[in-house]
C-alpha cells in the first residue's frame, strides 16, 4: 500500500511570506493529522480531522495558520504570514482510526523541512 | 493533562549489545495505549511496538521489547542484538480513546560498530 505522501521536501521562505504544505493520506484513512516538530523536540497535533470535519485545532495558531481537507481525503497546511519560529519540520499523518479506536497506530510521511529566515 | 517524558536526551550502545530506553507519562485515565515510533534522518516517524494498557504481558515484537509497569506510569524500550540500522531518534507516545497522540521529546540513539 503506498504511504502518506507529503510535498515539498524542504521549503526555505523570508518571513511574513506565505507557505503551504500538501499532504495525500493513506488512501481509506479517515483521520488525519497535522504535526509541528521543533528541532530537539517531539512532535506537536496542530490540528486532527476526521474525514472533512475538524476533531481538534485547539494548538493551532490560528491567526497565521489554516488546515483544509476538502473532499476527505488530501489535505494542505498554510502559514500566512510566517514568524522565525515557524521553522520547524511540518508531519502529516493518517490512520484507520474512528472514534473509539484508539489502538490505531498513526502512519507518517517524510515531512516538509520550513526554514523561515 | 497527559505528559510524556523520556529522561534520556542521548544513548549510545555497542554493535550487538542491548539498550534500554525510559519512558514515563503521567495520566488519570485507566485505559490507554502506549507507543515507540523511531524517525530516522529520512524523518518518517516508523512504529517499532505498542502496548495495550489493559494487557499485562508485555509486548515484543522480534528484538524490541516493553517493560510496562502500570502503577509506576512507566513505558521502556529494550533493543537487543543493536543493529547499526537501529540508530536514529525514538519517540514514546500516549493516547486515550477521546484524545491525539501525545510525543515525548525522543531519546537519539547511536549504535557503535
Amino acid at each position: 500500500e503506498a504511504g502518506v505522501a507529503q510535498s515539498p521536501r524542504y521549503k526555505i521562505i523570508e518571513k511574513r511570506q506565505s507557505v503551504a504544505f500538501w499532504c495525500n493520506p493513506i488512501s481509506g484513512h479517515a483521520t488525519l493529522y497535522w504535526y509541528q516538530q521543533i528541532l530537539g523536540q517531539g512532535p506537536k497535533l496542530l490540528i486532527q480531522f476526521q474525514n472533512n470535519g475538524v476533531v481538534d485545532d485547539s494548538q493551532l495558531p490560528k491567526d497565521r495558520f489554516s488546515a483544509e481537507r476538502l473532499k476527505g481525503v488530501d489535505s494542505t497546511l498554510k502559514i500566512q504570514p510566517a514568524k522565525l519560529e515557524d521553522s520547524a519540520v511540518y508531519l502529516c499523518a493518517s490512520s484507520n482510526r474512528l472514534t473509539g479506536q484508539y489502538n490505531s497506530p498513526l502512519h507518517f510521511g517524510n515531512g516538509t523541512r520550513l526554514t523561515v529566515t | 493533562a497527559q505528559t510524556v517524558t523520556q529522561s534520556q536526551p542521548e544513548m549510545s550502545v555497542q554493535e550487538a549489545e542491548t539498550v534500554t530506553l525510559s519512558c514515563t507519562y503521567d495520566t488519570s485515565e485507566s485505559d490507554y495505549y502506549l507507543f515507540w515510533y523511531k524517525q530516522p534522518p529520512s524523518r518518517q516517524m516508523i512504529l517499532v511496538i505498542r502496548q495495550e494498557a489493559y494487557k499485562q504481558q508485555n509486548a515484543t515484537e522480534n528484538r524490541f521489547s516493553v517493560n510496562f509497569q502500570k502503577a509506576a506510569k512507566s513505558f521502556s524500550l529494550k533493543i537487543s542484538d543493536s543493529q547499526l540500522g537501529d540508530a536514529a531518534m525514538y519517540f514514546c507516545a500516549y493516547r486515550t480513546y477521546n484524545n491525539d497522540m501525545r510525543f515525548g521529546a525522543g531519546t537519539r540513539l547511536t549504535v557503535k560498530p
